[in-house]
């Protein structure tokens, strides 16, 4: 099961910041927060992941709470191509064999 | 570098019958998940191919089964399909040693099991 909580869905307007809540209060002190999306008819996107300081790259930016038990995913200026399922996902730190878990994700619409 | 690559697209399928998929995966990749998507559910893992054996899996039954050759390609193999086998399969590519970088997803096969 997942490990993370989010809400169903989204609006945001174009061109506004789009912050995704997401809930990890169970996260162990050796499992990194991700973020993944996926757009109607692909495969999920990696977006961004981080463990405890924040983090930023060309796409978004990560903050996680002090005590990690939860994280905001932020896209500075959505448009509507970022209208996406998008998945937050807690998994552990080691060399490459412990699968995503994916829940539901957050349905995010941007509204021109 | 090329990314995730699967075939087919889109499959029709008789209840009973055996289907394979493939993927090919991204270049510099050593690593093969393969994920089920059910409509309207998030992806569900089925299995990672790593030097060429299996390595994880997820809870499916043995009817699904894998394959992951000398150039880290991999194939989903599922038998005696059931109409509740109906849903996109993803094929997800990573680097073992390298694998906090995430993985990279192909756009899926679509399985359609009547």
């Amino acid at each position: 099961d997942a490990k993370t909580t989010q809400p169903t869905s989204m609006d945001c307007a174009e061109g506004r910041a789009a912050n995704l809540p997401c809930n990890h209060s169970t996260i162990s002190g050796n499992e990194y927060v991700y973020w993944y999306r996926q757009i109607h008819s692909q495969g999920p996107q990696y977006i961004i992941h981080g463990l405890k300081n924040n983090e930023t790259n060309e796409m978004a930016s990560l903050i996680i709470t002090e005590d990690r038990k939860s994280s905001t995913l932020i896209l500075p200026h959505a448009t509507l191509r970022d209208t996406a399922v998008y998945y937050c996902i807690v998994r552990k730190a080691d060399s490459g064999n412990t699968p995503l878990v994916f829940g539901k994700g957050t349905r995010l619409s941007v509204i021109a | 570098e090329t990314g995730v690559t699967q075939s087919p697209t889109h499959l029709i399928k008789t209840r009973g019958q055996q289907v394979t998929l493939r993927c090919s995966s991204q270049s510099g990749h050593n690593t093969v998940s393969w994920y089920q998507q059910a409509l309207g559910q998030g992806p569900q893992f089925i299995f990672q191919y790593y030097r060429e054996e299996e390595n994880g899996r997820g809870n499916f039954p043995p009817r699904f089964s894998g394959l992951q050759f000398p150039n880290y390609s991999s194939e989903l193999n599922v038998n005696a399909l059931e109409l509740d086998d109906s849903a996109l399969y993803l094929c997800a590519s990573s680097f073992w040693a390298r694998a906090l970088n995430g993985y990279t997803f192909g756009s899926g096969t679509r399985l359609t099991v009547v």
